[in-house]
This record gives structure tokens, C-alpha cells and sequence, in this order.
């Protein structure tokens, strides 16, 4: 069966730091990937999407991901983060995009 | 832009009352899908339904019913709330046509049974 790990349930940054999230994954064929992000009392909004190509892939708002298929890891980064950032993000894995099963969640703290 | 409505997005009941939970999407999406997130766990499947009528148990349906009666609707029921079933509660929708469309969701109903 599949899991996902989002080892990091909190963490801090500084308004224009460089941002990692990390993501690790069980599954034994390479997995459709996906970040959502969810600001406050919303639903949650897809980030990027990853199932083949190019293991960088680029998303909305300045995000993107790289799939290290040795690591089965799926982290996401951001260069400079903005106080708008500030939400939880959710790494999402699975044999299809119909059948996820989703992370614990990562809230991330922008600090001025 | 696909629209998910979910029909409340705060909801008080009582233990032991019947509490509906509606969803409502706009793109003609064959896939529905019910999810409860608490903190810590984040989603779970409740539900997920592929086609009018049809339905499949996710991994926590115990406690729940689901309906599908129109392509554009997905509705869940919780016959006996308990306290337990306090969570928030988030609807889903994507394309049936494809394996690697992604999901798109409601703003949540955060449901709180006394």
C-alpha cells in the first residue's frame, strides 16, 4: 500500500527566505504526485503535478518540485517566500490522481 | 474555472442527529469524492463515487452513507452523529477521463456534533 510522509508539521521561515518542504513516499512503481496548498478555512488548492518527464516540474505561484525516484522523495521549494505563503501544504501520492492518499500536512509561518 | 460548492461551511448538530452534507460541482466531473481532515492525519477518504449511482468505500467510511443521484451532485449522510465525526469535511471533483487529472475541492464544511 502506498504512504506519504511529510516529516516537517510545522515549520518557520523569514519573509524572503528560500523554502524546502519535504516529502517522502512508499509506493512500488512511480506514483502520481501532487502539492496542494490550503490557506486558512479554504479548501485546498493544487500547487503541481507530477507523473513522468521531466523530474523538475514548475507550478503556480513560483513553487516548484523535483522527483528523486532513488530518494522517493518530492520536495517542494520556493526561491524567496511572501507573507501570503503562509498556509498548510499537503504532498498527495498515489497510483492515480482518483486514488490519493495524502500527507499529515506541513504548516508553514512566514515571519517579517 | 471548475467550481466546487459544498452547500455549508459551519454546521452544529447534536449527537445522535441525522446531519446531510451536500456537493455540488459545475464541470460535469465524473469523479466525487468525500474526505474528512483533522489535524495531524491530514485527508481521508470517506467516499468516493466514479459515476451516477455508483460508489466506492474509501478508507474510513464506517459511519457514513453517501448518494449520487445526479452527475453534479454528491451528497453524504451521517445517520447517528457522534462526537467523533466532529472534523472538517471536504468535497472533491475531477475528470473521469483521464488517470492523471487532478482533484479540485470545496472550501470544507467544518462540522461540530455536541
Amino acid at each position: 500500500a502506498q504512504s506519504v510522509t511529510q516529516p516537517d508539521i510545522h515549520i518557520t521561515v523569514s519573509e524572503g527566505a528560500s523554502l524546502e518542504l519535504r516529502c517522502n513516499y512508499s509506493y512500488g512503481a512511480t506514483p502520481y504526485l501532487f502539492w496542494y496548498v490550503q490557506s486558512p478555512g479554504q479548501g485546498l488548492q493544487l500547487l503541481l503535478k507530477y507523473f513522468s518527464g521531466d523530474t523538475l516540474v514548475q507550478g503556480i505561484k513560483g513553487f516548484e518540485a523535483e522527483f528523486k525516484r532513488s530518494q522517493s522523495s518530492f520536495n517542494l521549494r520556493k526561491p524567496s517566500v511572501h507573507w501570503s505563503d503562509a498556509a498548510e501544504y499537503f504532498c498527495a501520492v498515489g497510483p492515480r490522481a482518483q486514488k490519493l492518499v495524502f500527507g499529515q500536512g506541513t504548516r508553514l509561518t512566514i515571519n517579517p | 474555472d471548475v467550481k466546487v460548492t459544498q452547500s455549508s461551511r459551519y454546521l452544529v448538530k447534536r449527537t445522535g442527529e441525522k446531519v446531510f452534507l451536500e456537493c455540488v460541482q459545475d464541470m460535469d466531473h465524473e469523479n466525487m469524492f468525500w474526505y474528512r481532515q483533522d489535524p495531524g492525519l491530514g485527508l481521508r477518504l470517506i467516499y468516493f463515487s466514479y459515476d451516477v449511482k455508483m460508489k466506492e468505500k474509501g478508507d474510513i467510511p464506517e459511519g457514513y452513507s453517501v448518494s449520487r443521484e445526479k452527475k453534479e451532485r454528491f451528497s453524504m449522510i451521517l445517520e447517528s452523529a457522534s462526537t467523533n465525526q466532529t472534523s472538517m469535511y471536504l468535497c472533491a471533483s475531477s475528470p473521469g477521463d483521464r488517470d492523471n487529472q487532478p482533484q479540485h475541492f470545496g472550501d470544507g464544511t467544518r462540522l461540530s456534533i455536541l
